[in-house]
């Protein structure tokens, strides 16, 4: 799986968009963009992916470059709740079980 | 309801204690992990099975063992409860017939061994 680059962390005003970078220079052509995130010791909780197209679900939106060697995870509003260590995560659709390799995350401060 | 549930939440014990973790998941998928996490470090896999016949050791599965016992469960046993077992615990779901790699994580397990 290609390796991401996140910034370690971030504040982002209660009611403001908050924009997560990830970098992943490496991909290859048939990885995915994975995001996850973990609130204080709760199990992580699956956000989104995508492949190359600007995905978007009731949690956030996943833009990606067209080169796809970056992404944006972009929550459009974030509340206190969205307080939480967020993981990009690269890696293939197919193949056989292997761990989520979390890294070490962006933590998102939403401050009121 | 949750869709993944873990019994029980906390538990403490004592070195040389034989304990069990239980998961259990009404998403219906066939897959399920267990998984580790240490303090401000990633999740390490422990088990996965990708169905009732089907176990597979992780990256750290020594003093560790699984049982699935249906579909819709799996426990983790320790079988000698050591110190540096002391850590959260988590048990994952997914769906190999949909999307494999989209894992639903349980609330964990905290673990103390004294």
């Amino acid at each position: 799986d290609a390796k991401t680059t996140q910034p370690p962390s971030m504040d982002c005003a209660e009611g403001r968009a908050a924009n997560l970078p990830c970098n992943h220079s490496t991909i290859s052509g048939n990885e995915y963009v994975y995001w996850y995130r973990q609130i204080h010791s709760q199990g992580p909780q699956y956000i989104i992916h995508g492949l190359k197209n600007n995905e978007t679900n009731e949690m956030a939106s996943l833009i990606i470059t067209e080169d796809r060697k970056s992404s944006t995870l972009i929550l459009p509003h974030a509340t206190l709740r969205d307080t939480a260590v967020y993981y990009c995560i690269v890696r293939r659709r197919a193949g056989s079980a292997r761990q989520l390799t979390f890294g070490s995350g962006t933590q998102l401060t939403v401050l009121p | 309801d949750a869709d993944v549930t873990q019994t029980p939440r906390n538990r403490i014990t004592k070195t040389g204690k034989r304990i069990m973790l239980e998961c259990s998941q009404t998403k219906g998928h066939d897959r399920m992990y267990w998984y580790r996490q240490d303090p401000g470090l990633g999740l390490q896999l422990i088990y996965y099975s990708f169905d009732v016949k089907d176990i597979n050791k992780g990256e750290i599965s020594d003093g560790y063992s699984v049982s699935r016992q249906a579909q819709a469960k799996f426990s983790l046993s320790l079988e000698s409860a050591i110190p540096n077992q002391t850590a959260l615990y988590f048990c994952a779901t997914s769906d190999s017939h949909y999307d494999r790699e989209t894992q639903y994580f349980g609330p964990g397990t905290r673990l103390l061994v004294l």
